[in-house]
This record gives C-alpha cells, structure tokens and sequence, in this order.
C-alpha cells in the first residue's frame, strides 16, 4: 500500500539553527509531492510542492524541498530557523492522479 | 485565506445524535475532498466529488457518514448515531482537475467535532 514515512514526530531547535525534516514514501510511480505547515490555531497551508522539472523547490518562508527519485524522499529544510516557525509539518504526497496521502505530521518548536 | 470554507467550526454533541457539516469551496474547484485529522495524526482521506459525483470513498467513511455534492458546489458530510471515536477535526480541501502538471489541494480550517 502506498504511504508515507516522517521521521521525526517531535523536533526542537534553537533560533538560527538550520532544519532538515525527513519524509520518505512507498510508491514506484508517478507522484506529487507537498508540504503543508499548520500554525497553532490555524488551518494547513501549502509551504511548496513539487510536480515535475527541477528537484529542488522553493516555497514561502525561506523553505525549500528536495526531491530525490531513487530515495523516494521529499526532505523539508530551511538554512535559519525563526521563532515564528513553530508548527506543525505535513508531507502529502499524491500517487498518480490520487488523493493526497499524509504523513503523521512533525511538530517543531523553535526557541529563541 | 485559502477561500475554502466550513462551518459550523466547533460542534459538542452527544453520543447517539446526528451532525451534519457543510464546506463551501474555491468557487471555479470542480474536485472537493473530505478529511479527518485526530490528534498526532496526519490527515486522513474519506471522500472526494468531482463535481456532483462522488469518485472514491475511504474504508474510513463507515455507513454512518454520508457526503454529499448536489449541485456540484458546496458539500455536506453528515455523521449520523455519532460515538466518542468520531471526535475529530473534519477537513473540507478543493482543487481543480488534475493535469499532467498536478494540481493543488488547499484546505479550509476545519470543522472540530466533541461527542461527548
């Protein structure tokens, strides 16, 4: 069956630090790839996605995401971290023409 | 503000009794979906319209839930003999058609459910 993996359930950094989270899915074919973040409170929002052409992707806030076929991984990172980053974090990968499949979800806090 | 949305947004009934949720989305999106999200869980698919038609459903969505899309624009999910495992965030998403250069699903805030 297809799913999806992230590695971490729960990570803290400081402000500064860099970020990489992990996500990985099982599936040969054809697959889109999304990263959503969910602020405490508020509803999930689409960070960045990756459809086709280049495998690094750029999104808002100074995130971006690599795509790596032969790994089947879709890892999230940011080179400084801010405060304002604490949230939720969600890889969501769509196999073929499906329906987004979710990962469990990381849930970061950063400190100042 | 991703233009889909849902109410009521917070829902406490009792165990045994029937509720219904309604989602308006994006107003050109001809898909709309239906999630549910528990806490420390990802969200997880139940059903989803293309237009008026409802092409897939999870082997979440048990006999007591019924969604429906009657015009092809907004959609109601109704839980019906509600019990404490149906307590959840229930998400409304929409989208255009996929192509061959994808497609995007944005979410509405969600619809928290309490059965208490």
């Amino acid at each position: 069956a297809q799913s999806v993996s992230q590695h971490n359930h729960h990570v803290i950094l400081s402000e500064a630090a860099s970020l990489e989270l992990g996500c990985n899915y099982s599936y040969g074919g054809t697959v889109n790839l999304f990263w959503y973040v969910q602020y405490p409170g508020q509803h999930l929002q689409l960070l960045l996605k990756y459809f086709s052409g280049d495998p690094l992707v750029k999104g808002i806030k100074g995130f971006e995401a690599e795509f790596i076929k032969s790994k089947f991984s879709f890892n999230l990172r940011k080179p400084s971290e801010q405060w304002s980053d604490t949230a939720e974090y969600f890889c969501a990968v769509s196999f073929g023409y499906s329906t987004l499949t979710f990962g469990k979800g990381t849930m970061l806090l950063v400190s100042p | 503000d991703t233009g889909v949305s849902q109410n009521p947004r917070h829902k406490i009934t009792k165990r045994g009794q029937n509720v219904t949720f309604r989602c308006d989305p994006i107003s050109e999106h001809n898909r709309l979906y239906w999630y549910r999200q528990t806490l420390g869980q990802g969200p997880e698919f139940l059903t989803y319209f293309q237009n008026e038609a409802q092409l897939e459903k999870s082997r979440l969505l048990s006999d007591r839930f019924s969604a429906e899309r009657p015009k092809g624009s907004f959609s109601t999910l109704e839980i019906q003999r509600t019990e404490q495992g149906d307590s959840a965030m229930y998400l409304c998403a929409s989208s255009l058609v996929p192509t061959n250069s994808g497609n995007t699903i944005y979410f509405g805030e969600g619809s928290w459910l309490t059965v208490v």
